[in-house]
């Protein structure tokens, strides 16, 4: 079975634009979530979204939007990109939205703002 | 409000040595707990999770930890590293249904 798959991999920004970055959960997920890791820190929580509604939203300025699909892969997009939003982005993906679902994570997406 | 301490950013350990990275936590509610490691340039892989039940958790790889209400601890052990633990390590909580609150992670250094 396929794991979470996270697009792209690897992405170079300037200052202002702005971005998107994919994920598809593992079949029969219905919860995804996104972080952000800079660089030497530990995953920060960004938005958990299950069954296409926004269950929760970290302390991150309005820039940052998601958005799930009746599929149940997720976009997160942020414009005005900044330098501090150089980071990888990861997604996990979890079969419901109770705690006791553990998390898969993906690879995740290295996005660099220059 | 629920928040993860590791002490300790880097650990280096002989091969064949003990590996203890030292996690605690806060949490208003009973907590979930969960341990994941990272090798670089990769995403974060499960090793152990405490939910509710035994506190003495085994995870994959032979490592394991063990909750402690009493000193809102969850300390992972590894009896004899490995090369191959070099890696990030990362505990992480979870109190409410939405959100893992992770630690700053502990570096594992193997040394041969």
């Amino acid at each position: 079975d396929a794991g979470v798959t996270q697009s792209p991999t690897h992405l170079i920004k300037t200052r202002g634009q702005q971005v998107t970055l994919r994920c598809s959960p593992i079949s029969g997920h219905k919860s995804v979530s996104w972080y952000q890791q800079v660089l030497g820190q530990g995953p920060q929580f960004i938005f958990q979204y299950y069954e296409k509604e926004e269950r929760g939203r970290g302390n991150f300025p309005d820039r940052f939007s998601a958005r799930q699909f009746p599929n149940y892969s997720s976009e997160l997009n942020v414009n005005a990109l900044l330098l501090g939003d150089s980071a990888l982005y990861l997604c996990a993906s979890s079969l419901g939205s109770d705690r006791a679902y553990g998390y898969t994570f993906g690879s995740g997406t290295r996005l660099t703002v220059v | 409000a629920q928040s993860v301490t590791q002490l300790g950013s880097h650990v280096s350990v002989s091969e064949g040595a003990l590996v203890l990275l030292r996690c605690n936590y806060s949490s208003s509610v009973p907590p979930y707990l969960f341990w994941y490691v990272q090798y670089p340039n990769q995403g974060l892989q499960l090793l152990l999770k405490y939910t509710t039940g035994a506190t003495l958790v085994k995870g994959i790889n032979g490592f394991e930890a063990e909750f402690k209400k009493s000193e809102t601890s969850f300390h992972l052990t590894k009896p004899s590293a490995h090369m191959s633990d070099a890696a990030e390590y990362f505990c992480a909580v979870r109190s409410n249904d939405y959100k893992l609150s992770f630690g700053a992670g502990t570096t594992v250094t193997v040394r041969a």
